[in-house]
């Protein structure tokens, strides 16, 4: 089946620095990713959605200067968490849909855990 | 941001029992998906529907969508070990594109 790949699975970064994440599409080109937050014990929150060569589409509440998306080609998006913050550490989860999509080929990657000390 | 409501939010059952989960909404939606999700791993689709009164099963999973687009429920019957995990349904709006819309989870925990 199409696989969605995370990449770093886990990353410590300090406070006020930047990290990135990324995500891609391994055995299919995504139009669309979606970008999404979870707290522990906590459901998906929607971030924004990435659509490939044009600028991300945020969820009301999220902050666009501070969590920079990007969805340069068709197998990969990358999300900047800038000037990270300890409230900023979360579980950080991409799901990727090809063109043509319906709802069962939506693909969700491992998950980046993110903790910022 | 909008999440469907989730019942039961928690369950312990014993292995053997069947186990029966709902979701609703206040929107209507023209999907409706079940993902398992392990702990630090991201959600498995398991069942996706796309008719009101849709019934489908996978295995020992049976999942329904609702009459009014609005509840779905999700059905697993003897429940074994592996079955421990968080269940999310998740709904896709009606005219939108793939956004989902998650719910808020069932946790299940299976005793031997």
């Amino acid at each position: 089946g199409a696989v969605v790949s995370q990449h770093p699975s886990r990353v410590i970064c300090k406070s006020g620095t930047s990290v990135k994440i990324e995500c891609r599409s391994l055995d299919f080109q995504a139009t669309t990713m979606f970008w999404y937050r979870q707290f522990p014990k906590k459901s998906l929150m929607l971030m924004a959605t990435s659509n490939e060569g044009s600028k991300a589409t945020y969820e009301q509440g999220v902050e666009k200067d501070k969590f920079l998306i990007n969805h340069a080609s068709l197998t990969l998006s990358t999300l900047t968490v800038t000037s990270a913050h300890p409230e900023d550490s979360s579980f950080y989860i991409c799901s990727a849909a090809p063109q043509g999509y319906s709802g069962n080929t939506i693909y969700f990657g491992e998950g980046s855990w993110l903790t910022v000390v | 941001g909008q999440q469907l409501n989730q019942s039961p939010q928690s369950m312990f059952i014993q292995e053997g029992e069947d186990v029966s989960m709902n979701c609703t909404s206040s929107s209507i939606f023209n999907t409706w998906l079940w993902y398992k999700q392990d702990p630090g791993e991201g959600p498995v689709l398991l069942i996706a529907l796309y008719k009101a009164g849709e019934l489908t099963s996978n295995g020992r999973l049976t999942a329904q969508f609702g009459i009014t687009r609005k509840d779905s429920f999700l059905n697993i019957s003897a429940s074994i070990p592996s079955d421990v995990g968080i269940y999310f349904c998740a709904g896709q709006l009606y005219g939108t594109a793939s956004k989902l819309t998650f719910g808020t989870g069932t946790r299940l925990q299976v005793t031997l």
